[in-house]
């Protein structure tokens, strides 16, 4: 079974700082897709970032970036120039198919 | 705008008694799901549909049941069963993709809170 782990609970980052949340998975097929959402305290569940598997090059989306190491099954996620807004629970995903499976979330705080 | 709707956005449940969380979609998405999130963790699966009259039982379906009758329905019951109903409920759909097929992302509803009297 499919399964994913962010082993950071809590993080937090200084105003402007760059932060890296961690996010392992656990799985025998070689094509998936993998997810970085965030959930403000809105709880609105916001897309940040999607990796395709079969894609050696690391995605970026303005300041957010990932490191994506497929034979360690690793899937981190840097923000950079950390804002305010940034502040909020990520949750990393893994898709198969039609099954999506998520990790327990990393609660960010951003420090002004 | 197309998205996901869910109603209402805050449920009270009495001891004994059945409620009915909606979830309507106008993307024409085939798959629908409903996660369940309690405080400070993660999303769990209770039940998905990849098509419609046809469901099946995520991680945590007991005491939970579900319909897809419509496309773009897909109604979650709490019943009595569930003793302990109190989280946050978030449906979420997708289109239908085969395995490997799509990099498509799940699109969430605004989520219900369903807390017990």
């Amino acid at each position: 079974a499919q399964t994913v782990t962010q082993s950071q609970p809590e993080m937090s980052v200084q105003e402007a700082e760059t932060v890296t949340l961690s996010c392992t998975y656990d799985t025998s097929e070689s094509d998936y897709y993998l997810f970085w959402y965030k959930q403000p305290p809105s709880r609105q569940m916001i897309l940040v970032i999607r990796q395709e598997a079969y894609k050696q090059q690391n995605a970026t989306e303005n300041r957010f970036s990932v490191n994506f190491q497929k034979a360690a099954k690793s899937f981190s996620l840097k923000i950079s120039d950390s804002q305010l807004g940034d502040a909020a629970m990520y949750f990393c995903a893994y898709r198969s198919g039609n099954q999506f499976y998520f990790g327990t979330g990393t609660s960010l705080t951003v420090i002004p | 705008d197309g998205g996901i709707t869910q109603s209402p956005k805050y449920l009270f449940r009495k001891e004994g008694q059945n409620v009915t969380l909606s979830c309507e979609q106008n993307l024409n998405h085939d798959a629908m799901y409903w996660y369940r999130q309690d405080p400070g963790q993660g999303l769990r699966l209770i039940y998905y549909s990849q098509i419609v009259n046809d469901f099946q039982k995520g991680d945590i379906a007991e005491g939970y049941s579900v319909s897809r009758e419509k496309k773009e329905s897909f109604p979650l019951t709490v019943t009595s069963a569930q003793k302990n109903p109190t989280a946050f409920y978030l449906c979420a759909s997708s289109i239908f993709g085969r395995p490997g097929a799509t990099n498509e992302k799940l699109f969430f509803g605004s989520g219900t809170q369903l807390s017990v009297l």
